[in-house]
C-alpha cells in the first residue's frame, strides 16, 4: 500500500536558519502531495499542496516541489521564525488516493 | 478557529466507564473523519463519514463506536478502553469525500484521553 517517509526529528534551529524537512513516498500512480502543520494544543492544517509534477506548493515562506523522479515532496523555508515551532506532516494523497500521512517532524526553533 | 469544534479538550476515564466525543463543524461540509494521534506513530484514520453514511472503518476495535446524526455532528462513544487507547483524538471534516477529491481536510483541536 501506500507509504510515507518522513525525516525523523526531533529538528532544533536557531531563528532565521535554513529549513529542510525530507520526505519520500511511494504509491501507484500520481498521487497529490500535501504538507500539514500542526501548532501546539491545535489540531492539523493545510500548509501546502501540489497536485501534479513538478508544480511547487508554497505558503507562509515554505515551499515543497512534487519531484516524480526522486518520488520526494521536501519541504523548505529559507528562514524559520520562533512562531514555526509546530509538528510538519507530509501526506500523499486526494484523488483516489487515501491521504497517508507520515509520523511527523517536531521543529523547534529557538531565538 | 478551523471551524471543527471538539469537546472535550480532554478526558481521564477509567476502563470500565463510557463516554463520548463530540465534534461539530460549522462549515457546510458533507464529510466527516476520526482520527487518533499517538505519539511516535501516524495519524491513524479511524471512521469516515460521508453524508452521514459510514463509508470507512479502518479495523477499529467495537469498543469505539461512532455516530454521525447528521453532516454537522459526530461523535465517538467508547467504552471498555484500554490504556493503550490513551491519544489525541482528531475529528476532521471536508466539503466531499476527500479520498475522491484534492480537497483540504478541516482539523478540530482534539480530544486529549487518558485511559487509566
Amino acid at each position: 500500500g501506500d507509504s510515507v517517509t518522513q525525516m525523523e526529528g526531533p529538528v532544533t534551529l536557531s531563528e532565521e536558519a535554513f529549513l529542510t524537512i525530507n520526505c519520500t513516498y511511494t504509491a501507484t500512480g500520481y498521487p497529490s502531495l500535501f504538507w500539514y502543520v500542526q501548532y501546539p494544543g491545535e489540531g492539523l492544517q493545510l500548509l501546502l499542496k501540489a497536485t501534479k509534477a513538478d508544480d511547487k506548493g508554497s505558503n507562509k515562506g515554505f515551499e515543497a516541489t512534487y519531484r516524480k523522479e526522486t518520488t520526494s515532496f521536501h519541504l523548505e523555508k529559507g528562514s524559520v521564525q520562533v512562531s514555526d515551532s509546530a509538528v510538519y506532516f507530509c501526506a500523499p494523497g486526494g484523488s483516489n488516493y487515501k491521504l497517508t500521512f507520515g509520523k511527523g517532524t517536531l521543529l523547534t526553533v529557538n531565538p | 478557529e478551523t471551524g471543527v469544534t471538539q469537546t472535550p479538550r480532554h478526558l481521564v476515564m477509567g476502563m470500565t466507564n463510557k463516554k463520548s466525543l463530540k465534534c461539530e463543524q460549522h462549515l457546510g461540509h458533507n464529510a466527516m473523519y476520526w482520527y487518533k494521534q499517538s505519539a511516535k506513530k501516524p495519524l491513524e484514520l479511524m471512521f469516515v463519514y460521508n453524508f452521514k453514511e459510514q463509508t470507512e472503518n479502518n479495523s477499529v476495535p467495537s469498543r469505539f463506536s461512532p455516530e454521525c446524526p447528521n453532516s454537522s455532528h459526530l461523535f465517538l462513544h467508547l467504552h471498555t478502553l484500554q490504556p493503550e487507547d490513551s491519544a489525541l483524538y482528531l475529528c476532521a471534516s471536508s466539503q466531499e469525500n476527500v479520498f475522491a477529491t484534492n480537497e483540504k481536510l478541516f482539523f478540530g483541536s482534539g480530544t486529549q484521553l487518558s485511559v487509566l
